[in-house]
């Protein structure tokens, strides 16, 4: 079945330090990649995604990069604030009914 | 605003007492789903709907039901709960199914006791 691996933490990181958080997937057919954010207290927002290999989604200078031959989405920042704190979650969907798959989430923690 | 609205945020009950956690969005939105937050297993799907008396099984079904009388609302049913049921419940929804993005309610910490 489809599945995502990613690292889950928590990760913890000083303002400003540049961010990279790891997402690996097995998917049965061509699926489409995105990066969920849950702030303390909240539901997931969508943060970025795409859809075929190659494409590079982006939101609030976060970027990930869609990669079909390592079979990756891996969420970068240059430069972290203490608001980027956060739960952050991968998912991928092929297309069918049953929704997204999603990692298991990283705890990042900020640091002033 | 669009929105998902799931109520309440916070509950707590005894095991075998019938609940009920409803869900509704604002978007005519097709697709909804339920997810259950579990420490060190993420979130996994309970349910979903492809649109009206349309429902099927996700990957947790079991202790559960939901109904899909209209497009807006996908109630959560717990006819008998037990305490491997306390868990952080989201239900979500999207324009459709396949690939569109799905937007999120705040979420209702159940605690079964």
């Amino acid at each position: 079945g489809d599945s995502v691996t990613q690292m889950e933490g928590p990760v913890t990181l000083s303002e400003e330090a540049f961010l990279t958080i790891n997402c690996t997937y097995t998917a049965t057919g061509y699926p489409s990649l995105f990066w969920y954010v849950q702030y303390p207290g909240e539901g997931l927002q969508l943060l970025l995604k795409a859809t075929k290999a190659d494409d590079k989604g982006s939101n609030k200078g976060f970027e990930a990069t869609y990669r079909k031959e390592t079979t990756s989405f891996h969420l970068e920042k240059g430069s972290v604030q203490v608001s980027d704190s956060a739960v952050y979650f991968c998912a991928l969907n092929v297309g069918g009914a049953d929704g997204l798959t999603f990692g298991k989430g990283t705890h990042l923690i900020i640091q002033p | 605003e669009a929105q998902v609205t799931q109520n309440p945020r916070y509950l707590i009950t005894v095991t075998g007492k019938k609940l009920t956690v409803t869900c509704s969005q604002n978007m005519n939105h097709e697709y909804m789903s339920w997810y259950r937050q579990d420490p060190g297993l993420g979130l996994r799907q309970i349910y979903y709907s492809m649109n009206v008396e349309v429902t099927d099984k996700g990957d947790v079904p079991e202790g559960y039901k939901v109904s899909r009388k209209e497009k807006r609302n996908f109630p959560l049913i717990l006819e008998s709960p037990s305490p491997n049921q306390t868990s952080l419940y989201f239900c979500a929804s999207s324009l459709r199914a396949g690939g569109a993005s799905l937007h999120f309610g705040n979420g209702t910490r159940l605690t079964v006791t």
